[in-house]
């Protein structure tokens, strides 16, 4: 139950798009389609961004969208705005019924 | 309007015991999975444990296996954490969920010390 790999940083201008990368195995993020995406800021709870690969809930920007590939799974956040600045997190299923989270990205608007 | 609110966190001592309780309302309770998600200062989500509705299925991590007993009582709205032999890493907000792993509802969270 390692936590998936996620790049610790990433940053882009307002306007431009980023990606955001999770990384697991076949026991996870390769093997299942439960894979979700969470937005926190300080001190709060997270948020939803993202499930089921690239689904996301109401209410949440189609400036956010997901993918997978393989075992990786990516977030693009499109025509980046200031209030993205926020930690992204990926979550998975795993084969051993248990969930698993992403090491989290920290997303810089410049 | 869904509402979770968590309690019993505080500070106890390595070796020690904790219960925390998540009251849920806004949402019939016995029809949904929930679960616990942590997170250490300054550190990054990690997932606890989850339970199915009737309680049947109880799955955690490994790092809390043996330790952390995951539990509800749908006639009382509200989901259980009894953590004990407490370590220091398990130092943390953990928040309650609604949901199997995916989760649209949180809770704000309740802090756990394991400090001497």
């Amino acid at each position: 139950q390692s936590a998936l790999t996620q790049p610790a940083s990433v940053s882009g201008s307002p306007g431009q798009s980023i990606t955001i990368s999770c990384t697991g195995t076949s026991s996870d993020v390769g093997g299942h389609n439960y894979v979700s995406w969470y937005q926190q800021y300080p001190g709060k709870a997270p948020k939803l961004m993202i499930y089921e690969v690239n689904n996301r809930p109401s209410g949440v920007p189609d400036r956010f969208s997901g993918s997978k590939s393989g075992n990786t799974a990516s977030l693009t956040i499109s025509g980046l705005q200031a209030e993205d600045e926020a930690d992204y997190y990926c979550s998975s299923s795993t084969s051993s019924s248990t969930y698993v989270f992403g090491t989290g990205t920290k997303v810089t608007v410049l | 309007e869904v509402q979770l609110v968590e309690s019993g966190g505080g500070l106890v001592q390595p070796g020690g015991s904790l219960r925390l309780s998540c009251a849920a309302s806004g949402f019939t309770f016995s029809g949904y999975w929930m679960g616990w998600v942590r997170q250490a200062p300054g550190k990054g989500l990690e997932w606890v444990a989850n339970i199915r509705q009737d309680g049947s299925e109880k799955y955690y991590v490994d790092s809390v296996k043996g330790r952390f007993t995951i539990s509800r009582d749908n006639a009382k709205n509200s989901l259980y954490l009894q953590m004990d032999s407490l370590r220091v890493e398990d130092t943390a907000v953990y928040y309650c969920a609604r949901g199997s792993g995916v989760y649209v509802y949180w809770g704000r969270g309740t802090l756990v010390t394991v400090s001497s």
